[in-house]
């Protein structure tokens, strides 16, 4: 089955600084592909999305580009904030019916002033 | 407003007890599921349901029970078969199966 791999936080940076949460992916065909962000405390919200190869989702500053020739949908943010401090998931569906989907282990952020 | 409501957000229970978590869905939205979260394993699939009176398990099922009486509610048992079942969980929703989900804002269950 499709399967995503994303790297193992937690992921220390000072306010303004540059982000990168890589992904990799196994997929059979081109599935969407997709960023969540789950704040202390709460449930997981979208944060962007692609849906082909090429794409770039995009959202609040922050940017992922699906790259079929790398099977990568890495993570971007030009200047980070304190409030982006999160946890954030990469995540697609499965193959044979997008019933259900597959999540990262998930990469934790802290923002510091 | 329109949106998924779990409750309690906080449950504490003895060992040996069964508990249920509620969710609620006014998104008129047809499928459902149940995500368990621990920490540094991200999200793992106890149960979907596509339509009303059908569920499917998912990857780690036993020990919890669930039912889909109703389009709007799928609420997730956790039995006295469930070796840790002190965790986070997530009820989510989603319309075209495309992989976008749409969370509630979750349920902790500590088990003494």
């Amino acid at each position: 089955g499709n399967s995503v791999t994303q790297m193992e936080g937690p992921v220390t940076l000072s306010e303004e600084a540059f982000l990168t949460i890589n992904c990799t992916y196994t997929a059979t065909g081109y599935p969407s592909l997709f960023w969540y962000v789950q704040y202390p405390g709460e449930g997981l919200q979208l944060l962007l999305k692609a849906t082909k190869a090429d794409d770039k989702g995009s959202n609040k500053g922050f940017e992922a580009t699906y790259r079929k020739e790398t099977t990568s949908f890495h993570l971007e943010k030009g200047s980070v904030q304190v409030s982006d401090s999160a946890v954030y998931f990469c995540a697609l569906p499965n193959s044979g019916g997008y019933q259900k989907v597959t999540f990262g282990t998930g990469t934790k952020l802290q923002v510091i002033p | 407003d329109g949106g998924i409501t779990q409750s309690p957000k906080y449950l504490f229970r003895k060992e040996g007890q069964n508990v249920t978590l509620s969710c609620e869905q006014n998104l008129n939205h047809d499928a459902m599921y149940w995500y368990r979260q621990d920490p540094g394993q991200g999200l793992r699939l106890i149960y979907y349901s596509q339509i009303v009176n059908d569920f499917q398990k998912g990857d780690i099922a036993e020990g919890y029970s669930v039912s889909r009486e109703k389009k709007e509610s799928f609420p997730l048992t956790v039995t006295s078969a469930q070796k840790n079942p002190t965790a986070f969980y997530l009820c989510a929703t989603s319309q075209d199966y495309t992989g976008e989900l749409f969370f509630g804002e979750g349920s902790r269950l500590t088990v003494l």
